[in-house]
């Protein structure tokens, strides 16, 4: 069946530091992958899709084909970006549903 | 309208009872889901509706979950006989179209407490 994994339940870095959220996922087609974040208090909302090859607050993601993996990037990771973080896929036969990971909350400490 | 609406938002019910829970999308959205998201378990997916097709049920997790899309707009997700493990925040999300080509929208949850 087809899996999003996101190893990281909790994942602690400093403000300036560099953030890299893992998503590895599970799919031999050609899937469509997204990062969606949960800030407190607010809802869950789309933060990139990876065929937008856009930057959203700073944040990346590649598609890696080869490695299965859409990791989510941001260089310097401000206290503003701590929040719920899910990786989610949707693939061709997969009737249109998103599959998402378990979620890794990033917490920026000053 | 403002968004996905859910409601109530929370639900505190006795093990064996009977709930509804209900979700209005964004208006002109064809596609609507419902997850359920638990401590540690992430977002799992119960159902999906597209506009006048048969739903995808393939995530209900047993046949005391069914749930309903009336007009091509408003959904109730009923769950019969609740069981303590039944707990959780129960999210709706609505999209124009499917996840590929629109994001999609996410209500506030209704979060179920069964004791």
């Amino acid at each position: 069946a087809q899996r999003v994994t996101q190893p990281e339940k909790l994942l602690s870095v400093f403000k300036g530091a560099p953030v890299e959220l893992k998503c590895n996922y599970s799919y031999s087609g050609s899937p469509e992958l997204f990062w969606y974040v949960q800030y407190s208090r607010q809802r869950l909302q789309l933060l990139l899709r990876h065929i937008s090859r856009e930057s959203i607050k700073g944040f990346t993601a590649d598609l890696n084909k080869g490695e299965t993996s859409f990791h989510l990037k941001k260089p310097f990771a401000q206290e503003e970006d701590s929040a719920m973080y899910y990786c989610a896929l949707a693939y061709t036969g997969g009737g249109n549903k998103l599959t998402f990971g378990t979620g890794t909350q990033l917490k920026v400490e000053l | 309208g403002a968004g996905v609406s859910q409601s109530p938002s929370n639900k505190v019910t006795e093990k064996g009872k009977d709930v509804e829970l209900r979700c209005d999308p964004i208006s002109g959205h064809t596609a609507l889901y419902w997850y359920r998201q638990s401590l540690g378990q992430g977002l799992e997916f119960l159902i999906y509706f597209q506009g006048n097709s048969a739903p995808d049920k393939s995530g209900l997790p047993s046949d005391r979950f069914s749930a309903e899309r009336t007009g091509g707009s408003v959904s109730t997700l009923t769950i019969q006989r609740t069981q303590q493990e039944d707990s959780a925040v129960y999210l709706c999300a609505s999209s124009l179209e499917g996840p590929g080509n629109s994001p999609l929208h996410f209500g506030n949850g209704t979060r179920l407490t069964v004791t």
